[in-house]
Parts: C-alpha cells; sequence; structure tokens
C-alpha cells in the first residue's frame, strides 16, 4: 500500500465549476501537508502548504485536511481553462517529500 | 518563475555511462532536494543537503550521489546509467531542513538508451 493515496483522474469539469480534489494517506507521521500544480513539461509550483487540521484559504484556493481521517482536500472555485493541470498533493516528514501520484484536470469552455 | 534553474532541459546517455545535472537555487535557500519523476507518477524523493551536508535521503542505491556548493548550485551524479533511469529529474530549494515550502526548477529529463 502506497503512504499516500490520489486518484489520478482524469477529471473534466466545465468552466465556472467548484472542483474537488482528495489524497489520502497512512504515515501519521506526516506534518505538513502541500498541494502543488503541474503544467505538463514543467516543474511542480507550490500552491499551498498547511500544518494542522482545518481549513485555510487563498484566492480562489481552499486546502482542507483532516488528520483524524488522514484526508486531505483542494477545492478550486470558478474553476478557469487554466487551471488544466496536474494537481500533486504532497506530505512531509523531516526533510523529504512524499507525493501522490497525481489527479489531472481538465477545464473545458 | 521561482527562480530556480536546472541544466541541461534534456539529456540521452547510454545505459552504463554517469551523468551530472545541475541545478542553481534561489538566493538564501540553504536547502535543495532532487527527486525523480517517471512519467505518471509522482515525483520520489532522492536525497537532501542542506548546509552542503546530507540531510536525508530516499530509497535510491548509491549510484545516486550529490553536492551543494555555498553558492546555492548543486549537483546529481548518477552512476552506470540503467534504462529504468529515465525520467525528469526536479530540483527543489527552501529555506529550511523541513520539506514543506520548497519551490521546484523546471526539471531535466534524461532518456537513457
Amino acid at each position: 500500500q502506497k503512504e499516500v493515496e490520489q486518484d489520478p483522474g482524469p477529471l473534466s469539469v466545465p468552466e465556472g465549476a467548484i472542483v474537488s480534489l482528495n489524497c489520502t494517506y497512512s504515515n501519521s507521521a506526516f506534518q505538513y501537508f502541500m498541494w502543488y500544480r503541474q503544467y505538463s513539461r514543467k516543474g511542480p509550483e507550490l500552491l499551498m502548504y498547511t500544518y494542522s487540521s482545518g481549513n485555510k484559504e487563498d484566492g480562489r484556493f481552499t486546502a482542507q485536511v483532516d488528520k483524524s481521517s488522514k484526508y486531505i482536500s483542494l477545492f478550486i472555485r470558478d474553476s478557469q481553462p487554466s487551471d488544466s493541470a496536474t494537481y500533486l498533493c504532497a506530505m512531509s516528514a523531516a526533510s523529504k517529500l512524499t507525493f501522490g501520484t497525481g489527479t489531472r484536470l481538465q477545464v473545458t469552455l | 518563475e521561482t527562480g530556480v534553474t536546472q541544466s541541461p532541459t534534456h539529456l540521452i546517455k547510454t545505459r552504463g555511462q554517469q551523468v551530472t545535472l545541475r541545478c542553481s537555487s534561489q538566493s538564501g535557500h540553504n536547502t535543495v532536494s532532487w527527486y525523480q519523476q517517471a512519467l505518471g507518477q509522482g515525483p520520489q524523493f532522492i536525497f537532501q543537503y542542506y548546509r552542503e551536508e546530507e540531510n536525508g535521503r530516499g530509497n535510491f542505491p548509491p549510484r545516486f550521489s550529490g553536492l551543494q556548493f555555498p553558492n546555492y548550485s548543486s549537483e546529481l551524479n548518477v552512476n552506470a546509467l540503467e534504462l529504468d533511469d529515465s525520467a525528469l529529474y526536479l530540483c527543489a530549494s527552501g529555506t529550511t531542513a523541513g520539506a514543506y515550502e520548497q519551490y521546484f526548477g523546471p526539471g531535466t529529463r534524461l532518456t537513457v538508451t
């Protein structure tokens, strides 16, 4: 079993929709929880990171962490075609980031 | 743009050869990490350097080695290349020894034939 599980998609939504992306994890040692966006042939771009359970908002993005359920989510409001990318969840323990496989998102006009 | 640069962009090598990939971190970032990303997968942690010392290593054999220099640059060296080493190699830099808030470069795509 992988330490971090993420549905690879693809996920296709119309422009303006609310997108929900999720990851589950098994390692209780994870302390920080990150979401990265990766466009094709580019490096991952850090969107948000959180430490504790609860919600963190940044513009159209909201990250949610539930440590008791070992479940994290990223919500994207008013999705745009420019949001089309692969979204990677990542979790850290000490010096190491452990990534999910990524969810490919397509926002259509 | 994160300010993290990597060279070269693409590289083709033959099985058994050795390769050196280079990364230039953002100014002031004293941590650099290297990751391997196979097609369709998330990045896998190779190792981290903090203030020029190795500070954690993933499940990669010793033929993967690295260096970090005082001028915010670093290298990833891979000896005895295997076909499975074909991947995107990513460098990430940050200001703490922890792995949160790391900023990635564009990567080097290595193909081993």
